[in-house]
């Protein structure tokens, strides 16, 4: 079975700062990666994801994420974080052929301080 | 404008009472998902569905139940024996193809009195 893991429940950083939200995953056979951001009593936006080829992807809103197939992470960065980035974001996972069925994390609470 | 529409925004249900909440999406996306979201729980899979008449349950699909008899629409009906309904709601589509992403609506948000 496929899974996500977001281990941080909040991340804080000061504004101008760079900012990291981690993701791992477990998926039989290669994945397709995704980050989704929430704003509240939203649905979910999405920012990038990985298919194949380069392992940095780039996203909206200047966000990017770097794919680590040795150590199965996805994680989502930015050069230097906004106050207007501060909302919960969402890992997610599907997998490729069946029913391909896409699995979330529990999500990670950016703060960011102005 | 193309896009998925959940409604109402905001639902109140009586105990032993069964809901529906409505998804309607004018993408020609085939596959289409109920998700519940409790906070620090993250999105829970309710049910999904590939195509027309057929659906799978998702890790919490006991007291739902889905139908999807048109590719535009997924309605998802909170029964009375779903223990614990209050939650925010959350549909999403997608295109088959494994590599694209989901869609998804601005969310219900279901209360029990």
């Amino acid at each position: 079975a496929q899974s996500v893991a977001q281990p941080e429940d909040q991340v804080n950083v000061a504004e101008g700062n760079p900012l990291t939200v981690k993701c791992t995953y477990s998926v039989s056979g290669n994945p397709y990666l995704f980050w989704y951001v929430q704003y509240p009593n939203r649905g979910l936006q999405f920012l990038l994801k990985y298919i194949t080829g380069d392992n940095l992807v780039k996203g909206s809103y200047g966000f990017e994420a770097e794919f680590n197939k040795s150590q199965t992470s996805f994680h989502l960065k930015k050069p230097s974080a906004l106050v207007s980035d501060s909302a919960l974001y969402f890992c997610a996972v599907r997998e490729r052929g069946g029913y391909q069925k896409v699995t979330f994390g529990i999500g990670t609470k950016l703060q960011v301080i102005p | 404008d193309g896009g998925i529409t959940q409604s109402p925004k905001y639902l109140f249900r009586k105990e032993g009472q069964n809901v529906t909440l409505s998804c309607e999406q004018n993408l020609n996306h085939d596959a289409m998902y109920w998700y519940r979201q409790d906070p620090g729980q993250g999105l829970r899979l309710i049910y999904y569905s590939q195509i027309v008449n057929d659906f799978q349950k998702g890790d919490i699909a006991e007291g739902y139940s889905v139908s999807r008899e048109k590719k535009e629409s997924f309605p998802l009906t909170v029964t009375s024996a779903q223990k614990n309904p209050t939650a925010f709601y959350l549909c999403a589509s997608t295109y088959s193809a494994g590599n694209t992403e989901a869609f998804f609506g601005q969310g219900t948000r279901l209360t029990v009195v």
